[in-house]
């Protein structure tokens, strides 16, 4: 059962566009939330992160938004840029470092 | 220059063999996990390890072994019990801890002849 949910396989963008990128979990315990990028072939790199204490995290062009209520959280990359296309993980935990991951959004930046 | 490393980039298994995938971390990092990924899957957890000599079971740890006798060091093998091991493996250290972000290895690519 999977308890963090990205709903949206791909998504389609045009440089200098906002992205918006969604994450659903259902775990109530969780209360650390991370965003992976990774491009192929390559391991994830870490992108930015959230405490459940917020709900909201800013670093540059990435912007991460938490719902506690609706348990939900976004990362919005303003504005999008060619080297931003790859795949988008979304995490959370609730324990010391289990992560569990949602099943990633493709993100293509056009030009 | 700090990092993890994983070898060998890409591995080819033949029925019935056993396999290694070899993941060193040199970021004094405690905690070290195994993840597997697949076509539209997020990344699934096949074993961990939060100190030397400890390491507990992931999601998907059956077909799957692991041993943590350095710190730095955090072999899995894929054996032959592993009937669909043809993924992508991911391995990522952290400091271990609440709260925690991971770094991930380049990942090994398994395919099965």
């Amino acid at each position: 059962d999977q308890q963090v949910k990205q709903n949206s396989p791909s998504l389609s963008v045009q440089e200098g566009r906002i992205s918006i990128l969604n994450c659903d979990y259902t775990n109530s315990m969780f209360d650390y939330f991370l965003w992976y990028k990774k491009y192929p072939a390559e391991g994830p790199t870490f992108l930015i992160s959230i405490s459940s204490i917020k709900d909201k995290n800013e670093d540059g062009r990435f912007t991460v938004f938490l719902n506690k209520s609706a348990k939900h959280l976004s990362l919005h990359i303003v504005p999008s840029q060619p080297g931003d296309s790859a795949v988008y993980f979304c995490a959370a935990t609730d324990s010391w470092g289990k992560l569990q991951f949602g099943a990633g959004t493709q993100v293509v930046v056009t030009p | 220059d700090g990092g993890i490393t994983q070898s060998p980039k890409y591995l080819f298994r033949k029925e019935g063999q056993n396999v290694t995938l070899s993941c060193e971390q040199n970021l004094n990092h405690d905690a070290m996990y195994w993840y597997r990924q697949d076509p539209g899957q997020g990344l699934r957890l096949i074993y961990y390890s939060q100190i030397v000599n400890d390491f507990q079971k992931g999601d998907i740890a059956e077909g799957y072994s692991v041993s943590r006798e350095k710190k730095e060091s955090f072999p899995l093998t894929v054996t032959s019990a592993q009937k669909n091991p043809t993924a992508f493996y991911l391995c990522a250290s952290s400091w271990g801890g609440n709260e925690e972000t991971q770094y991930f290895g380049p990942g090994t690519r398994l395919l099965v002849l």
